[in-house]
């Protein structure tokens, strides 16, 4: 069985620039999660969706926004971005949202803004 | 407020020694509790879990922890370890039944010496 996928792998940006990142949970997941992983740092939370709804939001500014879409995919969007926000950037799936239901992660997409 | 700390940084073990890695977390309700490790690059793989029960659980790889109430602590130890170890190592937590975001501590980046 495909594990959770994420694309595209890595991304080079621009400051003020915006990226969109994408997310493909386990077959059969309802719940998509989206974590920040600066450089030498723990993932620190940014987003939960489950059956399209979000569910959860981290301390990210608003230029941070997500959507999860009818097949439970789903797409992080980050706005005027800044060198700050280089950073892996993972998406996790899980069946339910209840603790526990633990996640399973994706590769990450690595981005890079300069 | 809902923390995970990893104390050690950077350790190095050499190959076939023995390996704890310590985790701390916040006091209050016990939490959900996870041992994640990570590759140069990769994503996040779930090494073992602790929910409730047992408080010595194996996980994957010979790795096994164990949770200790009066200590806040969940340590992560090996017997032997193998070069193929060296990566890094988070420490997870879920607070609450009704989510299972996870908080993360900072991690521990083990190098292993042949």
């Amino acid at each position: 069985d495909a594990g959770v996928t994420q694309s595209p792998t890595h991304l080079i940006k621009t400051r003020g620039q915006q990226v969109t990142l994408r997310c493909s949970p386990i077959s059969g997941h309802k719940s998509v999660s989206w974590y920040q992983q600066v450089l030498g740092q723990g993932p620190q939370f940014i987003f939960q969706y489950y059956e399209k709804e979000e569910r959860g939001r981290g301390n990210f500014p608003d230029r941070f926004s997500a959507r999860q879409f009818p097949n439970y995919s789903s797409e992080l969007n980050v706005n005027a971005l800044l060198l700050g926000d280089s950073a892996l950037y993972l998406c996790a799936s899980s069946y339910l949202i209840t603790g526990s239901y633990e996640q399973y992660f994706g590769p990450g997409t690595r981005l890079t803004v300069t | 407020a809902q923390s995970v700390t990893q104390p050690d940084i950077h350790i190095t073990v050499s190959e076939g020694a023995s390996l704890e890695l310590r985790c701390n977390y916040s006091y209050g309700a016990t939490p959900y509790l996870f041992w994640y490790v990570q590759s140069p690059g990769q994503g996040l793989q779930l090494l073992l879990k602790y929910f409730s029960g047992d408080t010595l659980v194996q996980g994957i790889k010979g790795f096994e922890a164990e949770f200790k109430r009066s200590q806040s602590s969940f340590n992560l130890r090996k017997p032997s370890v193998h070069w193929s170890d060296a990566a890094e190592y988070f420490c997870a937590a879920v607070y609450g039944g009704a989510t299972n975001k996870l908080i993360f501590g900072t991690g521990t980046l083990l190098a292993v010496q042949p």
